[in-house]
């Protein structure tokens, strides 16, 4: 079952903060965010591997809860530059290294 | 510069015809896998490997088939089974972080978009 992931899309403006979520109905070893910009491929933003762990790139950071089998992707102060479609992918609790997608959120900055 | 090649980028077919998709990498991955993309759908798994001449069937399997009798290759092809394969394609090898097991960074091809006519 792939997760869960909200909003579908947001627009915001040059500088607002934005998070989306991902949730996942079956127990969670890591958590993995990409980005992938139209027309081109998704491309690595981080990994978390232990609940409750934070992680963060510049203005772009995450967290994973565990025992909520959540995690959330904050863009702080967001850039022109963070737009794109990201994407959660979760590893199972057995880590038997297939990463299943969620459906993506579309985020669109605007100047 | 290392990374993963996909071929071709589009790809027009009529119904019935079996299409082959490449997937070459220069990263010494051990892992390959191939993704399907939708509007509204996400990445959703085909086929993986994690060693030569070895695959395993992912989430949506059906209508198509895999090879992997190198490293550096991992050919898809979507068969005449395949009931709605227009679709854009996505090719991605990993390799695990060191001391976390299960833990696959996941490196993308640029995809090849494939339309049934």
């Amino acid at each position: 079952q792939q997760p869960v992931q909200s909003p579908q899309a947001v627009i915001l403006r040059e500088g607002e903060d934005a998070v989306i979520n991902c949730s996942s109905s079956k127990a969670l070893y890591s958590v993995h965010w990409y980005r992938q910009k139209h027309g081109e491929a998704p491309v690595f933003l981080m990994i978390l591997l232990k609940g409750g762990e934070q992680k963060g790139h510049e203005k772009i950071s995450a967290s994973f809860n565990e025992k909520k089998q959540q995690s959330s992707l904050y863009l702080t102060a967001s850039q022109l530059s963070y737009s794109g479609t990201y994407f959660c992918g979760t590893e199972n609790n057995f880590g038997n290294e297939k990463l299943t997608f969620g459906t993506g959120t579309r985020l669109t900055i605007i100047p | 510069d290392g990374g993963i090649t996909q071929s071709p980028k589009y790809l027009f077919r009529k119904e019935g015809q079996n299409v082959t998709l490449s997937c070459e990498q220069n990263l010494n991955h051990d892992a390959m896998y191939w993704y399907r993309q939708d509007p509204g759908q996400g990445l959703r798994l085909i086929y993986y490997s994690q060693i030569v001449n070895d695959f395993q069937k992912g989430d949506i399997a059906e209508g198509y088939s895999v090879s992997r009798e190198k490293k550096e290759s991992f050919p898809l092809t979507v068969t005449s089974a395949q009931k709605n394969p227009t679709a854009f394609y996505l090719c991605a090898s990993s390799i695990r972080l060191a001391g976390a097991s299960g833990a696959n960074v996941l490196t993308f091809g640029a995809g090849s978009r494939l339309t049934v006519l």
